[in-house]
Parts: C-alpha cells; structure tokens; sequence
C-alpha cells in the first residue's frame, strides 16, 4: 500500500509569490491534516479536513489555506510569501472519521523562501 | 502557547544504554498521547501511544510512563541501538474533538553511540 505522497518534495521561490503544495493521501484515508516544521517552532498544526470539509484550523494567518477534494487529495497554498515561511511542510492522513491522534505522515515539501 | 513542553533537546547515549525524554503537558482535557520518531529526511511515524488511564505501557524496548496527577509523561528507550538515533516527538490530542489536531512537543535528538 502506498504511503502518503507529497509533492513537489523541494521547491525555491521569492518574498511575495506563492505556493501550491500537494497531498495524496493512502488510499481508503479521507482526513488529511498539514503541519509546518521549522527548527525554532516545531511541528505546528495548520489544518484539517475530512470529507472536504475543514474541520479544525491552526494559528496560522490567512494566507495559508487548503483544500480537499472528492478523491481525498489535498491541496495547501501560501500567498504572498514571507521569509519566515521557509519550512518542511507536512501532509498526514488518517484512515478514520474519529479523532485517533494516530497520523501517517509523508515526506513533506521543503520550502525555501528567498 | 507551548502546551506540551519536551525536554532534553538532544542527547547522547552509548549503545545498550537508556534514552529517557520527558514531557510535560498543560491542557487536562488532553486524553491520548502518542510518541513519534523522526529520522532525516522522513516524516514522522507513530511509535507508541498512550492514554490517561494506563500508567505505563511497553511495546519492545520502548516503554510510555504516565503520571496524570503531574500532567508528565516520558518515553523510555532501553537497550538503545544505533538504529534509534532520530529525534523523538511526543505530542498530546484531543480525540473527543472534530479534527485530526496533534500538539506536539518541541523534539528530542537522540543520537546512540556505538
């Protein structure tokens, strides 16, 4: 069975682009969650969803947004970046509706913001 | 907010020896508390969980001991193998809550000296 798959797994871009990333999560999963790691703060949570719907959120600004669709892929976008954005974004899924704290996560996207 | 404290950051222990990382939550409605392990490069992968009304369990040479009176919880790491070196999240979840949210830890680095 395949894991989580995340793409793309580097990527360079400059202060006020953006950025989409993507999220394939294992096959029969339907909640997919998006964590950011950096060295100074850890692994923050930034969203949720299950069936296409968001069902909890970080405390992260409104530049950071997601979504999934019907197969259960899921999408993040960061607008106008900022250099503090420069992390391992990574995407988990889980095989339940309920809340089991157990998360399969993928290799994660690395960001570089310039 | 920091709401789950990890402590130490790194360590270094020999082979054979034990890894002991300790954590410290703040929030009592937390009720599952699982262990991630992190190599370079990967994702985080569920080791061990636990929940509040056990106050140890065992799975190999990795042992969760919990003391909810202290709202302290540690991952003890026995007979520690080279293979063990990785850094070490523990992280705390609210399963009777919508949303797959983990808090985690600020990590440990363990690295296991031959």
């Amino acid at each position: 069975k395949a894991g989580v798959t995340q793409t793309p797994r580097y990527l360079i871009k400059t202060r006020g682009q953006q950025v989409t990333l993507s999220c394939s999560p294992i096959s029969g999963h339907r909640s997919v969650s998006w964590y950011q790691q950096t060295p100074g703060q850890g692994l923050q949570f930034l969203f949720e969803y299950f069936s296409e719907t968001q069902r909890n959120k970080g405390n992260f600004p409104g530049r950071f947004s997601g979504r999934q669709f019907s197969n259960s892929r899921s999408e993040m976008n960061v607008s106008t970046l900022e250099l503090g954005d420069s992390a391992l974004y990574l995407c988990a899924s889980s095989p339940t509706e309920a809340n089991t704290g157990e998360l399969f996560f993928g290799e994660g996207s690395r960001l570089t913001v310039l | 907010q920091q709401q789950v404290k990890q402590s130490p950051q790194s360590l270094i222990v020999q082979k054979g020896g034990i890894s002991i990382i300790n954590c410290a939550y703040e929030n009592t409605a937390f009720d599952y508390f699982p262990w991630y392990q992190q190599f370079p490069g990967k994702g985080p992968a569920l080791l061990i969980a636990i929940r509040p009304d056990v106050s140890e369990k065992k799975e190999g040479r990795f042992t969760i001991s919990f003391n909810k009176s202290a709202k302290q919880f540690s991952l003890h790491i026995m007979d520690s193998q080279p293979g063990d070196s990785a850094t070490y999240f523990c992280a705390a979840s609210l399963t009777w809550a919508a949303g797959n949210k983990l808090t985690f830890g600020g990590g440990t680095r363990v690295l296991v000296k031959p």
